[in-house]
């Protein structure tokens, strides 16, 4: 089957660093993206990771390990507008490379 | 550029009633998909499309209809509106080149209750 496991919350003070985990079980991979939505807002695009290892981008960071079915993604110094859900999604490999979503974790960072 | 619009808004539906969502990018993005969001869990995709005149199922097709006329709009109908179709929808489309699919672009999602 196809599952991706997400915690469903997560609080944090602001300026502190928070790891967001996410686990996979699918029939096939071809990457694992992060997005980022806002309560009430579309998901923007956050990080992409197709090979082993961590992509920095700023102050958010993104780590893979296919053979572990594991990701998680770093914020640090936290500020106040990164309150908002966390949707992991991983990348099938069959026919047309679909996304398959978790179901989110919601960030509450506190002052 | 615009991105990924989507109207309407909001929308209160009768059971029964029909209503058709609709969908436009001026990306020139040729894969385009409906999703569902509920409450607490992922994003479910109903429909996609892969370029113009071609559309397929995703996971959670029954109870919609869609069409891809032209590269830019992508609509979706529901025929007999039933509260089980209570959700949020987002419209999204990415570029897939040889077989590699970029990033998906959202649009703002619509908010449509059943009742």
């Amino acid at each position: 089957g196809q599952n991706i496991d997400q915690p469903t919350e997560m609080t944090a003070t602001e300026g502190a660093i928070v790891q967001i985990n996410c686990t996979y079980q699918t029939s096939g991979f071809n990457g694992l993206f992060w997005y980022q939505q806002h309560a009430g807002e579309a998901p923007t695009f956050l990080s992409y990771n197709v090979l082993d290892g961590l992509e920095e981008k700023g102050r958010f960071s993104s780590f893979l390990s296919r053979s572990k079915g594991y990701s998680y993604l770093l914020l640090k110094e936290l500020q106040m507008k990164d309150s908002a859900s966390y949707l992991c999604a991983v990348r099938d490999a069959g026919g047309y490379n679909k996304l398959i979503f978790g179901a989110g974790t919601r960030l509450a960072v506190h002052p | 550029n615009a991105g990924v619009t989507q109207t309407p808004k909001f929308r209160i539906l009768k059971i029964g009633q029909s209503m058709t969502l609709q969908c436009t990018q001026d990306m020139n993005h040729n894969y385009m998909y409906w999703y569902r969001q509920d409450p607490g869990m992922g994003l479910k995709l109903i429909y996609y499309s892969v370029g113009a005149g071609i559309t397929d199922k995703g996971e959670v097709p029954n109870g919609y209809n869609v069409s891809r006329s032209t590269t830019e709009d992508f609509p979706l109908r529901l025929e007999l509106a039933a509260p089980s179709q209570t959700s949020v929808y987002f419209c999204a489309s990415s570029y897939n080149q040889g077989g590699v699919q970029e990033k998906l672009f959202f649009g703002s999602g619509t908010q449509l209750s059943v009742l």
